[in-house]
């Protein structure tokens, strides 16, 4: 199993751009997640989802979407870059355990996003 | 209150000493708990589920007080190798909730 991947691995976008950060699972996980991780700030959540076709909002949403058209995939789009955009963004899967909560996590190895 | 809250060192501590992380976490109907690893520039991975009734695996001991909502790793013999940020991750209260980070806590082993 590849696990969680994540493309590219890095990236230079300028202010105002549009691009979709890609990730996929091959573990047949339910839930799958984003987070952006900036210095000193931890992992905050941008968006996450429970299921093919069920997306929601984390701690911060602003200027990305997301869609969750198969189990497999989880793209995160950013519609107009700005330099507060500029971070390490994670994806990560995990499974549902019998009482709804989730598993532990497995993330991909992150892109690195540069906006100037 | 913050969801998770953790110390964020640095812990700076020589070879061979024993080390102790602490977290603190504010949904008292939390499910699941873990702790996580992070290397510079890398991606978390796990270290180890936290179990009520407390765990070791090797030199990592992991203890839970729901009472007091309050989570535990100890390091024994620390290696330069466990040089890392320790990340305390708690689960929500149901499905449909993701899971909460603390924002970690650094260790520097030294020679």
């Amino acid at each position: 199993n590849a696990g969680v991947t994540q493309t590219p691995k890095f990236q230079v976008l300028k202010t105002g751009q549009s691009m979709t950060l890609q990730c996929a699972q091959d573990m047949n996980h339910e839930y799958m997640s984003w987070y952006r991780q900036d210095p000193g700030m931890g992992l905050r959540l941008i968006h996450y989802s429970v299921g093919a076709g069920i997306t929601d909002q984390g701690e911060v949403p602003n200027g990305y979407n997301v869609s969750r058209s198969t189990t497999e995939d989880f793209p995160l789009r950013l519609l107009s870059a700005a330099p507060s955009q500029t971070s390490v963004y994670f994806c990560a899967s995990s499974s549902r355990l019998a009482g709804g909560a989730s598993n532990e996590q497995f993330f991909g190895p992150g892109t690195r996003l540069t906006v100037l | 209150r913050k969801e998770v809250e953790q110390d964020p060192g640095p812990f700076n501590v020589p070879e061979g000493a024993t080390v102790a992380f602490n977290c603190t976490y504010s949904n008292s109907a939390s499910q699941s708990f873990f702790w996580y690893r992070q290397d510079c520039r890398k991606e978390p991975k796990l270290l180890m589920s936290v179990y009520s009734s407390g765990n070791e695996d090797g030199r990592f001991t992991a203890q839970l007080n729901r009472a007091s909502q309050y989570i535990s790793l100890l390091i024994r013999d620390s290696k330069l190798s466990d040089s890392a940020t320790y990340l305390c991750v708690v689960t929500g209260d149901s499905g449909n909730t993701p899971l909460v980070f603390g924002k970690g806590t650094r260790l520097s082993v030294i020679a």
